[in-house]
């Protein structure tokens, strides 16, 4: 069975940093782009960029260049999403989910959700 | 960046009822990369459609999708109960992607 497990909900000062994951399971996970997904409170979806694990090739979205980053440990089946300086509007729920050429996001995480907050 | 802009931004119908979604895309969509999701309050989304009419493994087929190029639809068949829910579009054919902005599905 397919399965995106990612880590628990987090709460940060702005300023501070963090990382959180996702964690592959039941799939081939070096052969499958993971992509990383915003929504914020109340809003609807944004997409902000995808990894490879196989190579570790990136595309960012340009809203979200410079602002975060992706990687992964192919070793682990887990991909990561990150910041160095996290601001109240990172406040969201992050969703990551894997690509499945023909399909794009066919299978999804559960969310992290992430608050900043003074 | 192409940008997608769903209609209506909310449907009001009942069970049993037709409903149609609309997503127009600000140029074309390549090869109908396009694809449609759900979202329940307090969970992921689910892929329903991709390549613009392809149903995702599991999917009712009182779901399908049609268009091409700049325009899009959704319709649901029959409203079941547990269709009451937030739909996205999504392009997939640049190197950026990009969701709609959601039309709501409530209950009239």
């Amino acid at each position: 069975e397919v399965q995106l497990v990612q880590s628990g909900p987090e709460m940060r000062k702005p300023g501070e940093s963090l990382r959180i994951s996702c964690k592959g399971s039941g799939y081939s996970f070096s052969g499958h782009w993971i992509a990383w997904v915003r929504q914020m409170p109340g809003k609807g979806l944004e997409w902000m960029g995808i990894i490879y694990p196989g190579d570790s090739e990136t595309r960012l979205s340009p809203s979200f260049q410079g602002q975060v980053t992706v990687s992964v440990d192919k070793s682990a089946n887990t991909a990561y999403l990150q910041w160095t300086s996290l601001k109240d509007s990172d406040t969201a729920m992050y969703y990551c989910a894997r690509l499945a050429p023909p399909a794009p996001l066919d299978y999804w995480g559960q969310g992290t959700l992430v608050t900043v907050s003074s | 960046e192409i940008v997608l802009t769903q209609s209506p931004g909310t449907l009001s119908l009942s069970p049993g009822e037709r409903a149609t979604l609309s997503c127009r895309a600000s140029q074309s969509v390549s090869s109908s990369y396009l694809a449609w999701y759900q979202q329940k309050p307090g969970q992921a989304p689910r892929l329903l459609i991709y390549g613009a009419s392809s149903r995702a493994t599991g999917i009712p087929d009182r779901f399908s999708g049609s268009g091409s190029g700049t325009d899009f639809t959704l319709t649901i068949r029959r409203l079941d109960p547990e269709d009451f829910a937030v739909y996205y579009c999504q392009q997939y054919g640049t190197p950026s992607w990009t969701f709609g902005q959601g039309t709501k599905v409530e209950i009239k």
